[in-house]
């Protein structure tokens, strides 16, 4: 079975300075998907950045990158220029090819300071 | 654009009851998954539909069960409502899985008395 582990369960970083937070997961597959989601207070999870594994170029969404390692089998998630409505909880996530579900990560709470 | 709808947004029941959940996929989409979130923990997968069909169980107790419509909505039924059971209830909706992503609904604050 797949896992996903977030090493960091609390982050904080000052607004406007860069973050980064680590994701590892276990898989023998070849081709999957990775996913970074937000959940802010509301509750709502909100998709933030998606990676095909077969895709070697690290996927970029304005202020949110990746480094998508795939032999180390690590996803990173890089926040730029920190807001304060970056505060959040963020679940790496990872689903296999075709109709499967997301398996998600313990989180990290991350934390913007003004 | 659609996004996945659930209702209700909260739901209060007490010990043993039954309550009803309910999601309707964004049009198109062809697989539905349901997952429960406890306070201060990561989405759990309870189970999905694909193409009105069961697709994949996770770990969704006996006492839940659900089913998807002909017109793609789907329900979650649980009975013997138990105080652990109190969560959100997140339904999700994909086409193609991960190839185009997953779209979440508001979800449903269950909270059992």
């Amino acid at each position: 079975a797949q896992t996903v582990t977030q090493s960091q369960p609390e982050m904080s970083v000052q607004e406007a300075e860069t973050v980064t937070l680590s994701c590892t997961y276990d898989t023998s597959e070849n081709n999957y998907y990775l996913f970074w989601y937000k959940q802010p207070p509301s509750r709502q999870m909100i998709l933030v950045i998606r990676q095909e594994a077969y895709k070697q170029q690290n996927a970029t969404e304005n202020r949110f990158s990746v480094n998508f390692q795939k032999a180390a089998k690590s996803f990173s998630l890089k926040i730029s220029d920190s807001q304060l409505g970056d505060t959040a909880m963020y679940f790496c996530a990872f689903s296999n090819s075709g109709n499967t579900p997301l398996v998600f990560g313990k989180g990290t709470r991350l934390s913007v300071i003004a | 654009a659609a996004g996945v709808i659930q209702s209700p947004r909260h739901l209060i029941k007490e010990k043993r009851e039954t309550a009803t959940l309910k999601c309707y996929p964004i049009p198109r989409h062809d697989t539905v998954y349901w997952y429960q979130q406890g306070p201060g923990q990561d989405p759990q997968f309870l189970i999905s539909f694909y193409e009105k069909m069961q697709s994949d169980k996770g770990s969704i107790p006996d006492r839940f069960s659900a089913q998807q419509f002909s017109d793609y909505h789907s329900e979650l039924n649980m009975s013997s409502l138990e105080l652990g059971d109190s969560a959100l209830y997140f339904c999700a909706s994909s086409f193609q899985g991960g190839y185009y992503g997953y779209t979440f609904g508001s979800g449903t604050r269950l909270t059992v008395v």
